[in-house]
């Protein structure tokens, strides 16, 4: 079955510092990949997906991610980190191909940024 | 365009009151989705639906659940007997292409807090 693995629960960083959440995903063939983010009391954000085309994905606000076959991960990062930034976010994973109509999210990582 | 509306916003329920929750997904989505979101989780799946066909529910915890979407837009989440382990917040989603299989991302509400007293 799919699922996907978010290290740390909550990751806190300094303004303008690297910013780097961690996902690991478990399938058979490579599934389509996703990053969501949700504010305070709101809906999820799609962030950015991978669906099997360039390994390097770019996303808005300025977070990318690489897919890692050789490590099955998707890991999500941003160069500076912004205030703006903090918020929730979830990895989520998608099989291709496939009737599953559904996709399965992580546990989410709580980002907050220091002043 | 306006995207995808959650009401009622709020909704405390003693234990044992049904609830019914709406979800307006976006005009001309084909795919809806429901979640249940319990504090500190990631969404769970709960049921899917293209147009209004039910073509999902594996994800609905009890025979108390029950979702539908009759004309294919406007869905709505009901809870019988609400019990204090369906306290999460229901967010509903809704997709441009047929299940998630596609390039179509999944568009979502902010959600219903549902709070069983």
């Amino acid at each position: 079955a799919q699922s996907v693995t978010q290290l740390g629960s909550h990751v806190s960083v300094s303004e303008g510092a690297l910013v780097l959440l961690r996902c690991n995903y478990s399938s058979s063939v490579p599934p389509y990949l996703f990053w969501y983010v949700q504010y305070p009391n709101q809906g999820l954000q799609l962030l950015l997906k991978y669906t099997s085309a360039a390994t390097l994905v770019k996303g808005i606000n300025g977070f990318e991610a690489e897919f890692k076959k050789s490590e099955t991960s998707f890991h999500l990062t941003k160069p500076s980190a912004h205030m703006s930034d903090a918020a929730e976010y979830f990895c989520a994973v998608n099989p291709p191909y496939s009737s599953a109509s559904k996709i399965i999210f992580g546990s989410g990582t709580r980002l907050s940024i220091r002043p | 365009g306006a995207g995808v509306s959650q009401s009622p916003r709020y909704k405390v329920a003693k234990r044992g009151q049904d609830v019914a929750l709406r979800c307006d997904p976006i005009s001309g989505h084909v795919s809806l989705f429901w979640y249940q979101q319990a504090l500190g989780q990631g969404p769970e799946f709960l049921t899917y639906f293209q147009n209004e066909a039910q073509l999902d529910k594996s994800g609905l915890p009890s025979d108390r659940f029950f979702a539908e979407r009759p004309e294919g837009s406007v869905s709505t989440l009901k809870i019988q007997r609400t019990q204090k382990e369906d306290s999460a917040v229901y967010l509903c989603a809704s997709s441009l292409g047929r299940g998630q299989t596609n390039n179509s991302p999944l568009h979502f509400g902010n959600g219903t807090r549902l709070t069983v007293t």
